[in-house]
């Protein structure tokens, strides 16, 4: 178990939907990171938080959006579904942002786009 | 960051010692090499990581060479369990820890 909590499991929608993921870190990290896995891209990183701060962007769509809240918990919406967003997305957390830090990973939530 | 190159799989027999190799012969001087697995769809999972020296911790060795080119992670008993997909990084500190994951080497353990 990495500390890192992710929900739902698994959470199957149509597409045109909007769908919310949410992520709590480890206790005493302040940084949290969005991925994505699909079978053709692999893991994409999509963004990153630190400290209720946006700290690095990657791959994200312009329909995604994430925040980090005050409790550092963090939340990854996605909006206007489409059949390509299917895929597993990763929260991962670290105390901070140095290169010397290594990510925990959460088990993923499983997005099924009908 | 620098791109890295990874066998698409490899074999390995349980009890035995496991060398994954890594080639990343365009690394900068103020590049990290990170080694993270993912067993069958769950989170990625750090395993080790370096900047020139050798490392070794419960779970692994890394061996870097002298020129930083390339790296070997060394399973040294490998188990039914590690298999997985291990993924070789390269990243600098400029870049924080946002990860750029490859293919990674698809490493199946038999009995």
């Amino acid at each position: 178990d990495s500390g890192v909590t992710q929900t739902p499991k698994h959470l199957i929608t149509a597409t045109g939907q909007r769908v919310t993921l949410r992520c709590s870190p480890r206790s005493g990290d302040l940084s949290v990171y969005w991925y994505q896995q699909s079978l053709d891209q692999g893991l994409q990183f999509l963004i990153q938080y630190y400290n209720g701060e946006e700290r690095a962007k990657g791959n994200i769509l312009e329909r995604f959006s994430a925040q980090q809240f005050p409790d550092l918990h963090s939340e990854l919406n996605l909006s206007s579904l489409e059949l390509g967003d299917s895929a597993l997305y990763f929260c991962a957390s670290s105390v901070g942002t140095t290169v010397y830090e290594k990510l925990f990973f959460g088990s993923g939530t499983q997005l099924s786009v009908l | 960051d620098a791109k890295t190159t990874q066998p698409t799989s490899m074999d390995c027999a349980e009890g035995r010692a496991a060398n994954l190799p890594c080639n990343h012969s365009t690394i900068s001087g103020n590049e990290y090499v990170y080694w993270y697995r993912q067993i069958h769809s769950q989170g990625p999972q750090y395993i080790i990581h370096g900047l020139k020296n050798n490392e070794t911790n419960e779970m692994a060795s890394l061996i870097i060479t002298e020129d930083r080119k390339s790296s070997t992670l060394i399973l040294p008993h490998a188990t039914l369990r590690d298999t997985a997909v291990y993924y070789c990084i390269v990243t600098q500190e400029a870049a924080g820890n946002k990860l750029t994951f490859g293919g990674g080497t698809r490493v199946l353990v038999k009995p």
